[in-house]
């Protein structure tokens, strides 16, 4: 099925573990973002990518990192996980700038 | 940062009731979304506005881009039980795909 497919859906990492999330889109999007969504905060971006090898931060880009050697993968890197890093992680991708995202089901990460 | 405010944070329908939420900026948008979401699954896309004055409509939901470029609102007529969820307005301030998000608004609809 066409869309965005990240792996894994739940995720339980110990303080200062490292790990990626991955995320993969068949559409030939261009435009790819990592979200991240705590209780009553809404989304909060963390990264984008407007292409392969073009990336950006977002508003809360600390303590995560990123990288776009293709159009389809998009992963989500975390170097030494926190507790405040427990969220649900999205990524989305979008064909054309401004025109809305199609996202992925999600990654439901807890730290402890 | 721009933030976007959304209101109201949550709302308890009689289902055939029509709903009524928006979301204002500190600044100025480019571009404004409304979002879905269900338990445990991502945003999906319900309407998407380009242009201030803009309203489109996609069934029994409709959506307006403001005429000063800092607020949306969108309105769903004759609630029915499926319309249970979070509600997302999305704003794009620049010209590149920087897109900010609301804090949602959960409907309630009963039956």
């Amino acid at each position: 099925n066409a869309g965005v497919t990240q792996t894994p859906k739940f995720q339980v990492l110990k303080t200062g573990q490292s790990m990626t999330l991955q995320c993969a889109q068949d559409m030939n999007h261009e435009y790819m973002s990592w979200y991240r969504q705590d209780p009553g905060m809404g989304l909060r971006l963390i990264h984008y990518s407007v292409g392969a090898g073009i990336t950006d931060q977002g508003e809360v880009p600390n303590g995560y990192n990123v990288s776009r050697s293709t159009t389809e993968d998009f992963p989500l890197r975390l170097l030494s996980a926190a507790p405040s890093q427990t969220s649900v992680y999205f990524c989305a991708s979008s064909y054309s700038v401004g025109v809305g995202y199609t996202f992925g089901s999600g990654t439901r990460l807890t730290v402890v | 940062g721009q933030q976007l405010n959304q209101s109201p944070q949550s709302m308890f329908i009689q289902e055939g009731e029509d709903v009524s939420m928006n979301c204002t900026s500190s600044s100025i948008f480019n571009t404004w979304l409304w979002y879905k979401q269900d338990p445990g699954e991502g945003p999906v896309l319900l309407i998407a506005l380009y242009k201030a004055g803009e309203l489109t409509s996609n069934g029994r939901l409709t959506a307006q881009f403001g005429i000063t470029r800092k607020d949306s609102f969108l309105n769903i007529s004759a609630s029915i039980p499926s319309d249970v969820g979070i509600y997302f307005c999305a704003g794009r301030p620049g010209t590149n795909n920087d897109m900010r998000f609301g804090a949602g608004t959960r409907l309630t609809v009963k039956p």
